[in-house]
Order: C-alpha cells, then structure tokens, then sequence
C-alpha cells in the first residue's frame, strides 16, 4: 500500500536551533513528496515539494527539505528555527500514474514548539 | 484572488439531519477533494474528483456522498448526520498535472450533536 508516514506527533526545539521534522514514504514507482504547514485555524499552506532532480529542496520561508531514496524519506529542514515556526506540519505523497493518479495522501502531521 | 472557498465556514448540525458543504474554486483546476481532518488522525481523503461529472471514493467514504456538476464546485453531502462525523473538513483543488501543489480552502468546522 501506497502511504506516507510521519513518526513524531511533536517536535520541540529551541528558538535558533535547526529543526527537522521527519517523513517516510512507501510508493510505488517515483514519488511527488510536499510538505505543507497549517497555522492555528487555518487551512494548509504548501512549503515546498520534491519532484524531481537536486535532492536538496528549498521552499518558503527558509524551510528546506531533503530527499534520499535509499531511506525513502523526504525529511523537512531549517537552520534555525523561529518562535512563528511553530505550527502543525504535513507531509504529503501524490500518486502518479494507475486508478488513484492525483490523489493527495498525507501523513498524521507533526505539531513543531519552538520556545525562545 | 479567491482561490478555494468554503461554506459554510461552521455548523452545528442534531443528529440525523442532513447539509451540504460548497467548495468552489477560480483556478479552473480539474482535481478537487474532500479531506476531514480529526485530532491525531491527520487529514484523511473522503472523496475526490479528476473532472466535471467524475468522482471516487477516498480512505473514509462511508456518510458521505459528493457531486462535481460543474468544474469549479465541489459538493460534500451529509444525508444523515452522526457524532462520528463531527470533524473540520477542507476543500482543495489542484491542477492536472501530478507534480504540482494542491491548494486549500480555510476549512468548515462541523459539530453534530
């Protein structure tokens, strides 16, 4: 079965730190991966997606993610994290090709505390 | 820009009455879905659409049944309303081709009682 993991319900860091929030994905043939971030009664934002190419993605606000095929994981990145940082984070896979092509299937999400 | 609208935007429903959730879309997008998002459960695919007039069940259907008579809507129904469907629900849209984002709308809070 086609899915996509995220293994930690919460992360804390410290403001300043680097972060990573982590994502695992099980897909047949080549996987599209996005990370999208939801704020507080709102609905999600994209932040970046791997498709295909340089493993290192960049997205928005200087949230970077790599991917590694190998360890078939796809895990979110900063270098230094900010108190507005703190949100609920989702990874997503979407299907390429057979009966449930463009589907979107997201992991649990990952609730990020940043604390000055 | 609009981009993808829901409404209502909250609701408190008794148990057994029926609602319909509108999404609408200006994108001109050919996928749309519908997810509810429970607490711990992320967000979860109840149906989805690849066009006008096509729909398919996601991950968690049962409950609910959807329509895409025109493009840029999408349709949530709820026939007969039960507890366990009390949940915020969002609306996304994407284009057709897979290797591109989805966009979401601000969800619909829903309580059944």
């Amino acid at each position: 079965a086609q899915s996509v993991a995220q293994p930690e319900d919460q992360v804390n860091v410290a403001e300043g730190n680097p972060l990573t929030v982590k994502c695992t994905y099980s897909v047949s043939g080549n996987p599209y991966l996005f990370w999208y971030v939801q704020y507080p009664n709102r609905g999600l934002q994209f932040l970046l997606k791997y498709i295909t190419g340089d493993n290192l993605v960049k997205g928005s606000y200087g949230f970077e993610a790599e991917f590694n095929k190998s360890q078939t994981s796809f895990h979110l990145k900063k270098p230094s994290a900010l108190v507005s940082d703190s949100a609920l984070y989702f990874c997503a896979v979407r299907f390429g090709y057979g009966g449930s092509q463009g589907n979107l299937i997201f992991g649990k999400g990952t609730k990020l505390s940043v604390k000055p | 820009n609009a981009g993808v609208t829901q409404t209502p935007k909250f609701r408190v429903l008794k148990t057994g009455q029926s609602m319909t959730l509108l999404c609408a879309q200006d994108m001109n997008h050919e996928y749309m879905y519908w997810y509810r998002q429970d607490p711990g459960m992320g967000l979860r695919l109840i149906h989805y659409s690849v066009g006008e007039g096509t729909t398919a069940k996601g991950e968690v259907p049962d409950g609910y049944n959807v329509s895409r008579l025109k493009k840029q809507n999408f349709l949530l129904g709820l026939e007969s309303a039960a507890p366990s469907q009390t949940s915020v629900y969002f609306c996304a849209s994407s284009p057709f081709v897979v290797n591109t984002e989805a966009f979401f709308g601000q969800g619909t809070r829903l309580t059944v009682v």
